[in-house]
């Protein structure tokens, strides 16, 4: 049972435009939901979170938003950057300390 | 100063074979973490240690197991090694797995198991 589900494995968008990227869960008890940017041959980096509590926030380019009754949070980006093309996971912890991580979404922003 | 470091980096060895994969922090955090991403690219956590003490211990195989000497160090050790061991192993901290917070994970940079 995947509890955190990125359904798009790939997303492309032009330098100075939008990037949306999507995350949907499944369980409640989630209270903070975090997203990490991954290089390749690295390990994935922290970016931003929200907590269950909240609905947006927002640093810098990126704000993340959460719809708690649809489960379902998002990542914008805005401008995008080619240096922003990497693999994003979005990851939702509980208080128990457990994070547990969607497959991820690879970003291309192209020039 | 690298926060999280892992070693080896590349490990390719031959089923049946046991090894081992250090990992350290620097950063003073309670927690550590290992974490498996096959090659569906899926993070998955395996092992989460406080202090020294077993907190989170997914279903993952007997054959793994993990060694935490003090907070900074948290080892995984891996008995007869199976094809499908092949994966990137990601050791990561977090300063207090259990604390009200954002609880951001801080990885390392992988550690990439081939297992012919």
């Amino acid at each position: 049972d995947q509890q955190v589900k990125q359904n798009s494995p790939s997303l492309s968008v032009q330098e100075g435009r939008i990037s949306i990227l999507n995350c949907d869960y499944t369980n409640s008890m989630f209270d903070y939901f975090l997203w990490y940017k991954k290089y390749p041959a690295e390990g994935p980096t922290f970016l931003i979170s929200i907590s269950s509590i909240k609905d947006k926030n927002e640093d810098g380019r990126f704000t993340v938003f959460l719809n708690k009754s649809a489960k379902h949070l998002s990542l914008h980006i805005v401008p995008s950057q080619p240096g922003d093309s990497a693999v994003y996971f979005c990851a939702a912890r509980t208080n128990a300390g457990k994070s547990t991580f969607g497959d991820g979404t690879t970003l291309t922003v192209k020039p | 100063d690298t926060a999280v470091s892992q070693t080896p980096k590349y490990l390719v060895t031959q089923m049946g074979n046991d090894k081992s994969i250090k990992c350290e922090q620097n950063l003073g955090h309670d927690t550590m973490y290992w974490y498996k991403q096959d090659s569906k690219k899926f993070l998955k956590i395996m092992f989460s240690y406080n202090n020294k003490e077993l907190i989170i211990n997914e279903t993952v195989p007997n054959r793994f197991s993990p060694k935490s000497p003090d907070k900074a160090h948290l080892n995984l050790h891996i008995n007869s090694l199976e094809l499908g061991d092949s994966a990137v192993y990601f050791c990561a901290s977090s300063q207090d797995g259990r604390a009200v917070g954002t609880g951001e994970l801080f990885f390392g940079e992988g550690s990439r198991l081939t297992v012919l």
